[in-house]
């Protein structure tokens, strides 16, 4: 069974450009989760999608962050502007609805440093 | 407001000993927690987890222990491995939620 794809795998971009990060769950996986980590800390879920429906954006930074989930598939995370502190790497997981909650499968990550 | 806390950032064990972990919370509504095991440029896999209901729970060499009432779990891994390098991170959800809170995370270093 694949695994959660990511890409790209790092990215370095220059403060107040636009950057985009693309997630590919596992097939079958209805619900698709975006984290931020942030060096030195644990992963804090941005966006949790309910196949093409968002579930909770309470921590996404709104003014700046966007998330989409078309076809309830695959999903991208986008910044625009984005600002120093938005240097981290950024987790997509997913799992199944209903199962367990240690059942959400993480990606390999998009590290971003903005300079 | 960090609800997940693991207040040691690093920990360096010999091979073949006990490694212990740990990690406080403060949100009593917290009733299932999880841990985590991250190797360099991968993401977080699933390690072992408990409920509220219980206070240890045994997987192989892995061990949690919950202490409810000061709000604190440990993972102990008997015996510690080389293989066992990473960063481990605690997580708690909330009845009725599938979101997880994660903690900040410890380096395990397992030296021959």
């Amino acid at each position: 069974e694949a695994g959660v794809a990511q890409s790209p795998r790092y990215k370095i971009i220059e403060k107040r450009q636009s950057v985009a990060f693309w997630c590919n769950p596992i097939s079958g996986h209805a619900t698709l989760y975006w984290y931020q980590q942030i060096l030195g800390q644990g992963p804090k879920l941005l966006i949790q999608f309910q196949n093409n429906g968002v579930v909770d954006d309470s921590q996404l930074p709104k003014d700046r962050f966007s998330a989409e989930r078309l076809k309830g598939v695959d999903s991208t995370l986008k910044i625009q502007p984005a600002k120093l502190e938005d240097s981290a790497v950024y987790l997509c997981a997913s799992s199944l609805p209903g199962t367990l909650i240690y059942e959400q499968y993480f990606g390999p990550g998009t590290r971003l440093t903005v300079t | 407001d960090q609800q997940v806390k693991q207040n040691s950032p690093s920990l360096s064990v010999q091979e073949g000993r006990i490694s212990i972990l740990n990690c406080d919370y403060t949100n009593s509504m917290f009733d299932y927690f999880l841990w985590y095991k991250k190797y360099p440029a991968e993401g977080p896999t699933f390690l072992i987890s408990i409920s509220s209901i219980k206070d240890k729970n045994e997987d192989g060499r892995f061990t949690v222990f919950l202490n409810k009432s000061a709000k604190h779990l440990s993972l102990h891994i008997v015996p510690s491995q080389p293989g066992d390098s990473a960063v481990y991170f605690c997580a708690a959800s909330a009845l009725g939620t599938d979101k997880l809170i994660f903690g900040t995370g410890t380096r395990l270093q397992v030296f021959p």
